[in-house]
């Protein structure tokens, strides 16, 4: 029973192509975010949705775009990879706003 | 802009010995804090946090933080480094009047046997 469960946990493809990354949370959260994480380990937010509505959109390329069909789920859609994409990306929840983050495993991007 | 400075990307201590991560933000305002911890090929887990009252802040594993206005600090200590500790450590601010969490680079920490 994990709490905030993303797959695939390894996604290697090759440039131009269009893949997604689906993520889930059983904790009853109102609140989830995309997390991209360098190779440095820089950790930076990409989006938040708080009750299905986008709240935090950082100056993340259009070619990203999340989707909230319910409030336990967020998806993460890439168009047109580049190799600037290959990342590890994080899904999170959280109960609200300012509360601590329960973060998933992560999906490590290889972009080729 | 909000930021967060941790001092040593990488931090070496032998077992038993006091672990001490150094963590400063930048805010005229008092923000809520945070300590994660990644071990590898794993998500950011919560290791204490500090929002209002209390400035000595507990956390899992043995781990505390100090708040201190004066130094906008919220140094993470441990008094006995265990093997089991090796990991990245991230502060986190969550500044007054936001609700965005804002990362620090990290501190890699290494326990010798």
């Amino acid at each position: 029973d994990t709490a905030v469960s993303q797959t695939p946990k390894y996604l290697v493809t090759q440039m131009g192509n269009d893949k997604s990354i689906k993520c889930e949370q059983n904790l009853g959260h109102d609140t989830m975010y995309w997390y991209k994480q360098d190779s440095k380990k820089f950790l930076k937010i990409m989006f938040s949705y708080n009750n299905k509505e986008l709240i935090i959109n950082e100056t993340v390329p259009n070619r990203f775009s999340p989707k909230s069909p319910d409030k336990a789920h967020l998806n993460l859609h890439i168009n047109s990879l580049e190799l600037g994409d290959s990342a590890v990306y994080f899904c999170a929840s959280s109960q609200g706003l300012d509360s601590p983050l329960h973060f998933g495993n992560g999906t490590r991007l290889t972009v080729t | 802009a909000q930021s967060v400075t941790q001092l040593g990307s990488h931090v070496s201590v032998s077992e038993g010995a006091l672990v001490l991560l150094r963590c400063n933000y930048s805010s005229s305002v008092p923000p809520y804090l945070f300590w994660y911890v990644q071990y590898p090929n794993q998500g950011l887990q919560l290791l204490l946090k500090y929002t209002t009252g209390a400035t000595l802040v507990k956390g899992i594993n043995g781990f505390e933080a100090e708040f201190k206005k004066s130094e906008t600090s919220f140094h993470l200590t441990k008094p006995s480094a265990h093997m089991s500790d090796a990991a990245e450590y991230f502060c986190a601010v969550i500044p007054s009047g936001t609700y965005k969490y804002i990362f620090g680079t990290g501190t890699r920490l290494k326990v010798l046997a």
